[in-house]
C-alpha cells in the first residue's frame, strides 16, 4: 500500500487552463503539505495544512489553492496556469504539526507541464 | 525567514567517505533533517538532529552544532547507488521544514 499517493503522475496542459492534483495519505497523519520542485531541484513549501490551520507561503500566487475534504486528503487546485507553473509538485505528510522527528513522508510527485 | 546553504555538487569514488555541509539561518529552531532524492524519485528521509552531536544510522551519520548553525551529512563506504541529490531542511518556528537547494552527489567507480 502506498503511504502518500498523488494523481495524476503526469499532467500536460495549456496556459490559462485550470487543473487539480489530488493527494491522499493512509498513514493517519494530521498534517499535510504541498511542495513545488523547480527545474533546479529547489524544493519550496507552498502550503501546510492540518485540521486546525492552513499556513500559506506568502510568495505563492493566489491562483493556487489547497482543498482538504478530510484529514487524509489535500488537493491542489491551480487556476489560470502559466508557463512558470511547470514543475514537479510533491505532497507530503507528517504525524502532527509539531513534528519532533523532522520526517516528512512524500508522495511520488506530479510533473506538471504547461505549454 | 529561513535560509540554508549547501554545496551544489560533490564528487567522490566508490568506497570513499564524503561530507555534505549545511549552514542555516532561522528564527526559531527545532531541528535539521536530511533527505535523499534520486533522479525522478521522491525525497526520502535520512536523519534528523534536534540536539548537538552526531547521529549514526548505518553508513550515514548526521551532525549538528546549533551554536554554529551548522550541520553535515557523512556518507561512508560510498556505493554507486548513493549517487543522488541530498537536501538539508531546517524546522524553524513554524515546524514546517524549509529545504536547502540540494547537493548533487556523484559517485565514480
Amino acid at each position: 500500500d502506498t503511504a502518500v499517493s498523488q494523481t495524476p503522475k503526469y499532467l500536460v496542459t495549456q496556459m490559462g487552463n485550470d487543473k487539480s492534483i489530488k493527494c491522499e495519505q493512509n498513514l493517519g497523519h494530521d498534517t499535510m503539505y504541498w511542495y513545488k520542485q523547480d527545474s533546479k531541484k529547489f524544493l519550496k513549501i507552498m502550503f501546510s495544512y492540518n485540521n486546525k490551520e492552513l499556513i500559506i507561503n506568502e510568495t505563492v500566487p493566489n491562483r493556487f489553492s489547497p482543498k482538504s475534504p478530510d484529514k487524509a486528503h489535500l488537493n491542489l487546485h491551480i487556476n489560470s496556469l502559466e508557463l512558470g507553473d511547470s514543475a514537479v509538485y510533491f505532497c507530503a505528510s507528517s504525524p502532527y504539526s509539531g513534528t519532533n522527528t523532522g520526517e516528512l513522508f512524500f508522495g511520488e510527485g506530479s510533473r506538471l507541464t504547461v505549454l | 525567514g529561513q535560509s540554508l546553504e549547501q554545496p551544489s555538487e560533490v564528487t567522490a569514488v566508490e568506497g570513499a567517505i564524503v561530507q555534505i555541509n549545511c549552514t542555516y539561518q532561522t528564527s526559531g529552531f527545532y531541528g535539521l533533517s536530511w533527505y535523499q532524492q534520486h533522479d525522478g524519485g521522491a525525497p526520502t528521509f535520512l536523519s534528523y538532529n534536534a540536539l548537538d552531536g552526531l547521529e549514526e544510522t548505518g553508513r550515514f551519520s548526521s551532525f549538528l552544532s546549533r551554536s554554529d548553525s551548522y550541520g553535515y551529512l557523512l556518507l561512508q563506504e560510498l556505493q554507486m547507488k548513493d549517487s543522488a541529490s541530498y537536501f538539508c531542511a531546517v524546522s524553524g518556528g513554524s515546524y514546517i521544514p524549509t529545504f536547502g537547494r540540494g547537493t548533487s552527489l556523484i559517485v565514480h567507480p
